[in-house]
């Protein structure tokens, strides 16, 4: 089973659309959550952290279920500017340090 | 401007040869990473220091060397070791390695 898993999609959405993303991960012990975004060809950016309470940025909302070990991305009234590649990323300490894990990534594709 | 720089963006290589991608950070962080991408594919781990003279190989070291002699450099050699180079190569930084982790720009490697 894969550390970080989720579903690659791709999403293909009207603008306006409400969509949700989730990531589920293995490690129990798995300590803190973000959301990236990276567009076609370039580098990963930092969306959003997710904390336990669950946060809110505009019309983006991430959650987090420590039970059920998932994380998840809520966005509302979507935007063509909002295609794009959706990865969630999991910071696990392993041995002395810490790691990051990504997701393999959430494609989508919102239409006008 | 604060960041993280990687050079060059393009950069082929010849069989049996060693490149090696540039990574300079001037956000005074402690923990640089190494990720490479391949296409439709998530990020990989393959070498990560949390401190100046020390690192960690990652998932996927095989065929690849770094240094860390400075704070600000954490250079990644592409050994003739390494079959199948081809891909996209990502460097990241974080405070502390619990922070969020921050991107350059990536280097793409091919072979000739």
């Amino acid at each position: 089973r894969k550390e970080v898993e989720q579903d690659p999609g791709p999403f293909n959405v009207p603008e306006g659309a409400t969509v949700a993303f989730n990531c589920t991960y293995s490690n129990s012990a798995s300590q803190s959550f973000f959301w990236y975004r990276q567009d076609c060809r370039k580098e990963p950016k930092l969306l959003m952290s997710v904390y336990s309470s669950g946060n809110e940025d505009g019309r983006f909302t991430a959650q987090l279920n420590r039970a059920s070990q998932y994380i998840s991305l809520l966005i509302r009234d979507s935007k063509l500017s909002d295609s794009a590649t959706y990865l969630c990323a999991v910071n696990t300490l392993s041995g002395s340090a810490r790691q990051l894990t990504f997701g393999s990534g959430t494609q989508l594709t919102v239409l006008p | 401007d604060g960041g993280i720089t990687q050079s060059p963006k393009y950069l082929f290589r010849k069989e049996g040869q060693n490149v090696t991608l540039s990574c300079e950070q001037n956000l005074n962080h402690d923990a640089m990473y190494w990720y490479r991408q391949d296409p439709g594919q998530g990020l990989r781990l393959i070498y990560y220091s949390q401190i100046v003279n020390d690192f960690q190989k990652g998932d996927i070291a095989e065929g690849y060397s770094v240094s860390r002699e400075k704070k600000e450099s954490f250079p990644l050699t592409v050994t003739s070791a390494q079959k199948n180079p081809t891909a996209f190569y990502l460097c990241a930084s974080s405070i502390d390695g619990v922070q969020p982790q921050h991107f350059g720009d990536g280097t793409r490697l091919s072979i000739l």
